[in-house]
C-alpha cells in the first residue's frame, strides 16, 4: 500500500543552522501538509500546499519556514535558522482530495 | 474557528477493562470530518477512523467502537476488553473542508495506559 515517506527519521542540528525536512507524498495526491508536534503536546497544523502554492498557513509558520515541491515528487519544509523551540516531531501528510490526511512517520528534529 | 476538546488527559485501566475516550468538537460548518488517531510510543500517527458529518451511524471494528452524536457535538471512542498493546496517546481531530484545504485540528490527546 502506498505511503508517505519522510526522511530523515531523526535529525540533530545546531541552533542557527538551516534544516530541510523531506517528504515523498503518495504519488497521485494533490494536497500536501506539514504538522508539528512539540514533545508531549498536540499535533499542530503548520501549512497546506496545493497547486504549487501555499493554500493556508498557521501563525506558527513564520518567515523562517518555507515549503517547496522542487521536482514534482518531493515536498520539503525548510527552517532557515533553527531555534531551540523548533525541536519537535514534524509530520508530512498528503491527500488525493481534501478529506483524509495520510501521515508520514515523522521526522524528530532536535535543536541543540 | 474549529476546536477539539479532549478533557481527559490520562486514563489508566487494567487489562480487559472497557474504556471510553471522550471527544467534543466545535465547528460552524455543516460539512466536516472527524478522526481518531493512535500514537504509540514509537511516535507515528496511526489512523483509526474517519466519519463525515452526515453519517451518524455508530461504527464497530473489532474491539473498537465509535459513538458520533451531532446533538452533543461528540465523537467518543470505546475500547472493549483493553489490552496492553492499546497503551498509547489517542488524538481526536476535526477537518473542515474549505476550498483546497482540509487541515486537521487536533485535540490535546489522551494518554491511555493499560496495565497487565
Amino acid at each position: 500500500e502506498p505511503e508517505v515517506t519522510q526522511t530523515p527519521s531523526h535529525q540533530v542540528t545546531q541552533m542557527g543552522q538551516e534544516v530541510i525536512l523531506r517528504c515523498v507524498p503518495i504519488s497521485n495526491h494533490l494536497y500536501f501538509y506539514w504538522y508539528r508536534q512539540i514533545l508531549g503536546q498536540k499535533v499542530e497544523f503548520l501549512v497546506s500546499f496545493y497547486n504549487n502554492e501555499i493554500s493556508e498557513k498557521s501563525e506558527i509558520f513564520d518567515d523562517q519556514f518555507s515549503v517547496e515541491r522542487p521536482d514534482g515528487s518531493n515536498f520539503t519544509l525548510k527552517i532557515r535558522s533553527t531555534k531551540l523551540e523548533d525541536s519537535a516531531m514534524y509530520f508530512c501528510a498528503s491527500t488525493a482530495f481534501p478529506t483524509l490526511n495520510d501521515f508520514g512517520s515523522g521526522t524528530r528534529l532536535t535543536v541543540v | 474557528a474549529q476546536k477539539v476538546t479532549q478533557a481527559q488527559t490520562e486514563i489508566s485501566v487494567v487489562e480487559k477493562e472497557d474504556v471510553t475516550l471522550d471527544c467534543v468538537y466545535e465547528t460552524r460548518d455543516t460539512t466536516y470530518y472527524l478522526f481518531w488517531y493512535k500514537q504509540p510510543p514509537s511516535g507515528e500517527l496511526v489512523f483509526l477512523i474517519r466519519r463525515n458529518s452526515f453519517d451518524e451511524q455508530n461504527e464497530i471494528s473489532g474491539r473498537y467502537s465509535w459513538n458520533f452524536q451531532k446533538s452533543t457535538s461528540s465523537f467518543n471512542f470505546t475500547i472493549t476488553a483493553s489490552q496492553v498493546v492499546d497503551s498509547a496517546v489517542y488524538f481526536c481531530a476535526l477537518s473542515e473542508v474549505t476550498g483546497a484545504n482540509s487541515k486537521l485540528t487536533f485535540g490535546k490527546g489522551i494518554t491511555l495506559s493499560v496495565r497487565p
